[in-house]
């Protein structure tokens, strides 16, 4: 399968507790970008890397959240000192230098208990 | 910035029934649109695409969506749909830097046989 890796698939953590997700994109995608789904609502953009660059971030990246693009391969989003209101569906896209759209992962579920 | 209304949030029809989603954007300037589907239990997949050209494109499975400029329009159709395509049906257009995609709040369709 050569497409967006997310894993683990499924997190569940205490509140206060740090995760870390790791996204393998699509092995020529340059772009790489990270997305919250909460129940009810569409994707909300949280940050975009090109190559190892991390070029944009939206304000709902608190300074808990923190993402890491090295050597321009995988990602990873870790989220310290959770909270109940972190728990979501947390989608990794990649795309290519020519833009088509995205592609998506199959997602990590976070849960806050 | 970017915002998306997506007129229906949850479509029931029957087997045979024609569809269609709406969906209207805000950015004036150029835009990509871009129609994703996601299957229970599956990840998002881009459905079809409008970047310049004819305004009537078409996508997988049987789906189209036009676009319409002078509305802020990019509606999507299916003259006649089948219970596989019971899904959440997401708008996004893409504007602006990175190519970044804003996502609309979807629109449940379940299909009855």
């Amino acid at each position: 399968d050569t497409g967006v890796s997310q894993d683990p698939r499924h997190k569940i953590t205490k509140r206060g507790q740090n995760v870390t997700f790791r996204c393998d994109p699509i092995s020529e995608h340059n772009r790489l970008y990270w997305y919250r789904q909460t129940l009810g609502q569409g994707p909300e953009f949280l940050t975009y890397f090109q190559n190892e660059a991390q070029l944009e971030k939206s304000r709902l990246l608190s300074d808990r959240f923190s993402a890491e693009r090295p050597k321009g391969s995988f990602s990873t989003l870790e989220i310290q000192r959770t909270e109940q209101g972190d728990s979501a569906m947390y989608l990794c896209a990649s795309s290519t230098a020519g833009f088509y759209g995205y592609t998506f992962g199959s997602g990590t579920r976070l849960t806050v208990v | 910035a970017q915002s998306v209304s997506q007129h229906n949030h949850h479509v029931i029809l029957s087997e045979a029934a024609s569809l269609e989603l709406g969906c209207n954007y805000s950015y004036g300037g150029t835009v990509n649109l871009f129609w994703y589907v996601q299957y229970p239990g599956q990840h998002l997949q881009l459905l079809l695409k409008y970047f310049s050209g004819d305004p009537l494109v078409k996508g997988i499975k049987g789906f189209e969506a036009e676009f319409i400029k002078s509305k802020f329009s990019f509606n999507l159709r299916k003259p006649s749909v089948q219970w596989s395509d019971t899904a959440e049906y997401f708008c996004a257009p893409e504007s602006g830097s990175n190519y970044k995609l804003t996502f609309g709040k979807g629109t449940l369709l379940t299909v009855n046989p």
